[in-house]
């Protein structure tokens, strides 16, 4: 059964860093490429960025409102992905979800997402 | 950058009734469009990929069509299981589009 269970969400400051992670279960993580889909209170999905796997490049893409503050990277001997925010603002305010990317799929649905974690930037 | 544009943003229908969901590309992104159901307190989950093509488990009163800029989700006879917010979403730069709210009448 493949699981992704995120940790790491909680309080903090504008300005201020904050690391999530997202460990996975159940698939070849090496094999996956894997997003992070973020969802402010209230709001509508919003994709923040991806990593490809190693055999792809493993290389990083990210959304313009999270680009040069944000890095997702991932260890594949933990089988967990990682998303380090920098320079928090309070419009990151949002649950974050780590997905699969169905690369198999001509579209590459998110076929596959962790329950979320809460992320509040606040003073 | 693509903008996609759904609509309508809500709506209320009855059980039974056949629902449409419009999803409008800012650009042609060939098929490259997914559909996805959202309840309440709950992730995600695909309901259709390359705009037609149903994920494995879904119910077939669930389809999807169009290429290009413009694309439609049908639900055939609404359930009450079915109340949720649905998104499109392209894949060249994943923007997904701002949500449609399905209730029961």
């Amino acid at each position: 059964e493949v699981q992704l269970v995120e940790s790491g969400g909680g309080l903090v400051k504008p300005g201020g860093s904050r690391r999530l992670s997202c460990a996975v279960s159940g698939f070849t993580f090496s094999n996956a490429w894997m997003s992070w889909v973020r969802q402010a209170p209230g709001k509508g999905l919003e994709w923040v960025g991806r990593i490809k796997s190693k055999i792809d490049g493993g290389t990083t893409d990210y959304a313009a409102p999270v680009k040069g503050r944000f890095t997702i990277s991932r260890d594949e001997s933990k089988n967990t992905l990682y998303l380090q925010m920098n320079s928090l603002k309070t419009e990151d305010t949002a649950v974050y979800y780590c997905t699969t990317e169905a690369t198999y799929r001509l579209s590459r649905p998110f076929d596959y997402w962790g329950q979320g974690t809460l992320v509040t930037v606040s003073p | 950058d693509i903008q996609m544009t759904q609509s309508p943003s809500s709506l209320s229908a009855s059980v039974g009734d056949r629902v449409t969901i419009t999803c409008r590309a800012s650009q042609s992104i060939s098929s490259y469009l997914n559909w996805y159901q959202q309840k309440s307190g709950q992730a995600p989950k695909v309901l259709i990929y390359a705009a037609s093509n149903l994920q494995s488990g879904v119910p077939s009163r669930f389809s999807g069509s169009g290429s290009g800029t413009d694309f439609t989700l049908t639900i055939r006879s609404l359930q009450p299981e079915d109340i949720a917010t649905y998104y499109c979403q392209e894949t060249h730069s994943a923007v997904f589009g701002g949500g449609t709210k399905v209730e029961i009448k």
